[in-house]
């Protein structure tokens, strides 16, 4: 069952926050946080795992609800850099420990 | 380190044609994955494998083949290029499947005509 993503997309200004969602209809062991640049590979961003580990970069910061089988991904005084695609991954109690991937969510940084 | 390799980076096929796409990892991962992007989509596993001569499907397997003899290597076989297969195909790696991050190859651009 793919996740959901929201928002698709958001423009924000340099130093500005954003709040990227994740939701899924099933039972969630992990989620998975990514962020793609265009015409580049999916780089790593933070992984959250169910009874409260996490691992990741210590810029990111992210939250999982394992009762509302949702993840939120928080950025914080936004860069340039950050601009991008993210996509979260999720392993849920169907998937055979496989990621499903959301669509992603359109992050667009302005000066 | 190189990491995770992909052969070759651009391919224009005609419908029918058949090729491999490469992929190698130095990192001594056990499973290993194939991902295909389309535009405005999320990526959706192909096969993947948790070791040496164990490969599986995953959610959109027809028309591709894959094999793992070595841990390093995993190639992915086209048996009869479809426009419809025209994407962005990746290669990852991992320690396994759910709970460590994925390394990513730089990805192969396929247009089928």
């Amino acid at each position: 069952q793919q996740p959901v993503q929201s928002p698709q997309a958001v423009i924000l200004r340099e130093g500005e926050d954003a709040v990227i969602n994740c939701s899924s209809s099933k039972a969630l062991y992990s989620v998975h946080w990514y962020r793609q640049k265009h015409g580049e590979a999916p780089v790593f961003l933070m992984i959250l795992l169910k009874g409260g580990e996490q691992k990741g970069h210590e810029k990111i910061s992210a939250s999982f609800n394992e009762k509302k089988q949702q993840s939120s991904l928080y950025l914080t005084a936004s860069q340039l850099s950050y601009s991008g695609t993210y996509f979260c991954g999720t392993d849920d109690s169907d998937s055979n420990y496989q990621l499903i991937w959301g669509a992603g969510t359109k992050l667009i940084i302005k000066p | 380190n190189a990491g995770v390799t992909q052969t070759p980076k651009f391919q224009v096929l005609k419908t029918g044609q058949s090729m491999t796409l490469q992929c190698a990892q130095d990192m001594n991962h056990e499973y290993m994955s194939w991902y295909r992007q389309d535009p405005g989509m999320g990526l959706r596993l192909i096969h993947y494998s948790v070791g040496a001569g164990i490969t599986d499907q995953g959610e959109v397997p027809n028309g591709y083949n894959v094999s793992r003899s070595t841990t390093e290597d995993f190639p992915l076989r086209l048996l009869s290029a479809a426009p419809s297969q025209t994407s962005v195909y990746f290669c990852a790696s991992s320690r396994d499947r759910g709970r460590h991050e994925q390394y990513f190859g730089p990805g192969t651009r396929l247009t089928v005509t």
